[in-house]
């Protein structure tokens, strides 16, 4: 199956900071990037939607400003949250969609940590 | 508003007993279904597809367009499917998941 690798797992930054999370799709071309958020025991919320070469997205309530999603290429996405506060730490995660597929990938999450 | 509705959080079953998971879904249209398992520990990954109609570990899914559900059922649920699972509409290119049903099976 298709492979979605996601890095860092985990980082713990310092307030104030800014953290890059990056998403790489290692054997498909992924036209879709979904990044989500997932706090403790609670569902995947979608932040953004990105399409390869264009502008993300943004779901209602998530500030562009500060979570910075680029998709350069069709096997690389990055969230950057920019001015990092302790109430961004939570678990972030990326998932790949590719042409002709039926369904997405995902990766295996990065847990933020912002003190 | 369009949503995906789980209304069980936790959901506990004795081995071999059966188990449905519900999921309603308010889109208009005809969005895509899916639903999402993940173990504890792993990634999130595809459990099956409405457009498919398959049986995977024994689950299935019948989409109810007049009920607007997508309920995901098993007969005989075994102890290595406690996980969480997610139902999940594709819309206008979003892919939205419903809030989620943490399936425990006891022996």
């Amino acid at each position: 199956g298709a492979v979605v690798s996601q890095h860092p797992s985990r980082v713990i930054c310092k307030s104030g900071t800014s953290v890059k999370i990056e998403c790489r799709s290692l054997d498909f071309q992924a036209t879709t990037m979904f990044w989500y958020r997932q706090f403790p025991k609670q569902s995947l919320m979608l932040m953004a939607t990105s399409n390869e070469g264009s502008k993300a997205t943004y779901e209602q309530g998530v500030e562009k400003d500060k979570f910075l999603i680029n998709h350069a290429s069709l096997t690389l996405s990055t969230l950057t949250v920019t001015s990092a506060h302790p109430e961004d730490s939570s678990f972030y995660i990326c998932s790949a969609w590719a042409r002709g597929r039926t369904e997405a990938f995902f990766g295996q999450g990065t847990r933020l940590t912002v003190v | 508003a369009q949503r995906v509705t789980q209304p069980e959080k936790l959901l506990s079953v004795f081995k071999g007993a059966p188990v449905e998971l519900k999921c309603n879904y308010s889109y208009s249209g005809s969005p895509e279904l899916f639903w999402y398992v993940q173990y504890s520990r792993q990634r999130l990954q595809l459990l099956l597809r409405h457009i498919s109609r398959e049986s995977i570990k024994g689950f299935t899914a019948d989409l109810n367009k007049g009920e607007t559900s997508f309920h995901l059922k098993k007969p005989f649920a075994q102890e290595e499917d406690s996980a969480m699972y997610y139902c999940a509409v594709l819309n206008t290119d979003k892919l939205i998941f419903g809030t989620g049903t943490r399936l425990q099976v006891f022996p």
